[in-house]
C-alpha cells in the first residue's frame, strides 16, 4: 500500500514564527501535492511538485513556500505564520498516470 | 474553467438504508473522476473511480457510474452502516493528463449515519 507520512498530527504555532510541515511517500511518486482544508471551502490547492526541484503554485500561493530536494520529501514552509493560517494541511502524492491521488493524515496546525 | 459540485449536507441516514450522494462537473475533454472518504481525524482516502464514460467505479459496497451524457458521478451504497458516517467528496482530474495535474475537489458531503 502508498504510505504518505507528515510530519506531525497536531502543530500549535505562534503569529511571526517560521513552520515547516514535513510529508513522506514511499512509492516513488513523481507528483506530490500541499493541500489546506477548511470548513466550506472544500481542498484548496497550495503548491504540487512534479519533480526534484520543480514546483507550481496552486490556487493560494501566498504566504507559503515549498521545497523538494529528494524525490520522496516535500516540504509546506510558511514564512511568517499568521493566525488565518490556522487550518488542516494535507499532503497527497500521485504516479504520473492520473490514476488518482494518496493523501496523508493532515497537519491540525493553529497559528495564535 | 473545470468544476465539481455536490450536493450539500448533511445527510443524516438510519443503518441499512440506501445512500445517493449527487456529484456534477464541468470539464473539458474526458477527466478522470473520483470519490473519496474521509473519516474523523483522518486524511482522504481514494474509494473508487472512474476513467471513462459509462464506466463504473465500486468499492466497500459503493458504485458510481461516470456519465458523460449527464456530466455526473453519483455514488451510491445499497445499505450504509454506521462505519460509513464520514466526509465524501468527489473530484475530476483534467484529461488529457499531464504530469503534476492536480484534483480538482468538490466541498464534500457530510454522511452521518445512526443504528
Amino acid at each position: 500500500d502508498v504510505k504518505v507520512t507528515q510530519s506531525s498530527r497536531y502543530l500549535v504555532k505562534r503569529t511571526g514564527e517560521k513552520v515547516f510541515l514535513e510529508c513522506v511517500q514511499d512509492m516513488d511518486h513523481e507528483n506530490m501535492f500541499w493541500y489546506r482544508q477548511d470548513p466550506g471551502l472544500g481542498l484548496r490547492l497550495i503548491y504540487f511538485s512534479y519533480d526534484v526541484k520543480m514546483k507550481e503554485k496552486g490556487d493560494i500561493p501566498e504566504g507559503y513556500s515549498v521545497s523538494r530536494e529528494k524525490k520522496e520529501r516535500f516540504s509546506l514552509i510558511l514564512e511568517s505564520a499568521s493566525t488565518n493560517q490556522t487550518s488542516m494541511y494535507l499532503c497527497a502524492s500521485s504516479p504520473p498516470t492520473g490514476s488518482g491521488q494518496y493523501f496523508g493524515p493532515g497537519t491540525r496546525l493553529t497559528v495564535t | 474553467g473545470n468544476s465539481v459540485t455536490q450536493m450539500e449536507g448533511p445527510v443524516t441516514l438510519s443503518e441499512e438504508a440506501f445512500l445517493t450522494i449527487n456529484c456534477t462537473y464541468t470539464a473539458t475533454g474526458y477527466p478522470s473522476l473520483f470519490w473519496y472518504v474521509q473519516y474523523p481525524g483522518e486524511g482522504l482516502q481514494l474509494l473508487l473511480k472512474a476513467t471513462k464514460a459509462d464506466d463504473k467505479g465500486s468499492n466497500k459496497g459503493f458504485e458510481a457510474t461516470y456519465r458523460k451524457e449527464t456530466t455526473s458521478f453519483h455514488l451510491e451504497k445499497g445499505s450504509v452502516q454506521v462505519s460509513d458516517s464520514a466526509v465524501y467528496f468527489c473530484a475530476l482530474s483534467e484529461a488529457p493528463y499531464q504530469a503534476g495535474t492536480a484534483l480538482i475537489f468538490g466541498k464534500g458531503t457530510t454522511l452521518s449515519v445512526s443504528s
